[in-house]
């Protein structure tokens, strides 16, 4: 059975602090790795992953996979409150996307 | 603008009255899936389909319905709500493929009383 799992669950940080989120998977036939972040309504799209190795960036967020540890992480650098959010992964089986239970992420003033 | 468009966004019903959530997207996209969250338990799919008339079970199908009669549409039935039903749900689509980014609706929260 497929399963994906996040960690940590939930994570307070200061503003101006540094994060990194931890994803691991195990999908058959996986595709890809995708990152999503949800406040307080819909998922919205971060990151897709396919290949091990290469960066993703987009601002102050990163990610990168590993094929081989079956794992990917998302890091936050310099976190501002507006970053609050809870962060899911999914890996995709070309079939479905299965989801991890989500990283809650706090960021204080 | 590329859009997944669920309705209603909140509903309040009682026990064992039939609902039905629309879902609708204009993206052209094959693939479409039903999702419920709570919290604690995530994102759990409930139902999804490939295409039209292709549907079948996600994690949690109990208690639910779909139906793909069109590629645009995918509502998501519940023919006798209880109450362990109330939660947010989420309406999906992709197309089928290496690029295949999921869209979200905007969810739906249901109350069932």
């Amino acid at each position: 059975e497929d399963k994906v799992v996040q960690s940590p669950l939930s994570l307070v940080v200061h503003e101006g602090d540094t994060v990194t989120l931890n994803c691991s998977y195990e999908v058959t036939n996986f595709r890809s790795l995708l990152w999503y972040k949800q406040e307080k309504k819909a998922p919205t799209f971060l990151f897709m992953l396919t290949s091990s190795g290469i960066e993703k960036k987009s601002g102050r967020l990163s990610s990168i996979l590993d094929k081989k540890e079956l794992s990917s992480i998302l890091n936050i650098t310099a976190t501002q409150t507006g970053d609050s959010a809870i962060y899911l992964c999914a890996g995709n089986s070309g079939y479905a996307l299965n989801f991890g239970k989500g990283t809650s992420l706090l960021v204080t003033p | 603008e590329a859009q997944v468009t669920q309705n209603p966004r909140y509903l309040i019903t009682v026990t064992g009255k039939k609902l039905t959530v629309t879902c609708s997207q204009n993206m052209n996209h094959e693939y479409m899936s039903w999702y419920r969250q709570d919290p604690g338990l995530g994102l759990r799919q409930i139902y999804y389909s490939m295409n039209v008339e292709v549907t079948d079970k996600g994690d949690v199908p109990e208690g639910y319905k779909v139906s793909r009669k069109e590629k645009r549409n995918f509502p998501l039935i519940l023919e006798s709500p209880s109450p362990n039903q109330t939660s947010l749900y989420f309406c999906a689509s992709r197309q089928i493929g290496n690029t295949d980014t999921q869209y979200f609706g905007p969810g739906t929260r249901l109350t069932v009383l």
